[in-house]
């Protein structure tokens, strides 16, 4: 089955810098890579999505990487504010089925 | 915007047994999903369900859970005889079948099961 492993576990970050967070999947036949924000004892909120024909993607100040052939795909946030505070998930889809890394706690310091 | 909604949001059980979590996907989805996260680890798919029954399901997935569509609004994730381990937050999600959001799965609030 699909295995994604995903770093850092933790990032905390001055307010106005970026952060990253990178995951690497296995299953060459996932297509569609959600990033999940969750933010403490609410659900998971999808903040952006890729699919594997395209390489990049962005959204104001979020954007998100593929890189097909290494199976690894980023998350960056630039200008990175507190509301950013939360616990990031990343994860890979074959057949409808989502497997999650294991998630980034990213504080933003004020 | 529609919502997936999850009840209850917290369920405290004994050892032995049963719960039923409930979930109310967004009206016009088809597909819909279990996933659980235990206390600070990563959210672990359960079961995929479209058309009536089950189109996928993880090892975790083992006899003693069930799920169901009892009508045309709810569906349900049954645990039938609880073991510490289950203690866990559980997702349901779900998703549509337009050709531009039909990735995208929307998640619940979760319900909180604590075995005792």
């Amino acid at each position: 089955g699909e295995n994604v492993e995903q770093h850092p576990s933790t990032l905390s970050v001055q307010e106005g810098d970026s952060a990253v967070i990178k995951c690497t999947y296995s299953d060459s036949a996932s297509n569609y890579f959600p990033w999940y924000k969750q933010e403490l004892g609410k659900r998971p909120q999808l903040i952006i999505d890729i699919r594997s024909n395209v390489g990049e993607k962005k959204d104001q100040r979020i954007a998100v990487t593929l890189n097909k052939t290494a199976k690894h795909f980023s998350l960056h946030i630039t200008e990175t504010q507190p509301e950013d505070s939360a616990v990031y998930f990343c994860a890979a889809r074959n057949d409808y089925k989502l497997s999650f890394g294991a998630g980034t706690t990213v504080t933003v310091r004020a | 915007e529609p919502e997936v909604t999850q009840t209850p949001s917290h369920q405290v059980t004994q050892m032995g047994q049963e719960v039923i979590l409930r979930c109310v996907p967004i009206s016009n989805h088809l597909y819909f999903y279990w996933y659980r996260q235990i206390l600070g680890q990563k959210v672990e798919f359960l079961v995929s369900f479209y058309n009536n029954e089950i189109s996928e399901k993880s090892e975790i997935f083992d006899d003693q859970f069930s799920v169901e569509r009892p009508d045309g609004s709810n569906f349900t994730l049954k645990i039938r005889s609880t073991k510490l381990e289950d203690s866990a937050m559980y997702f349901c999600a779900s998703r549509g079948d337009r050709e531009k959001v039909k990735n995208i799965q929307y998640f619940g609030a979760g319900t909180r099961l604590s075995v005792l």
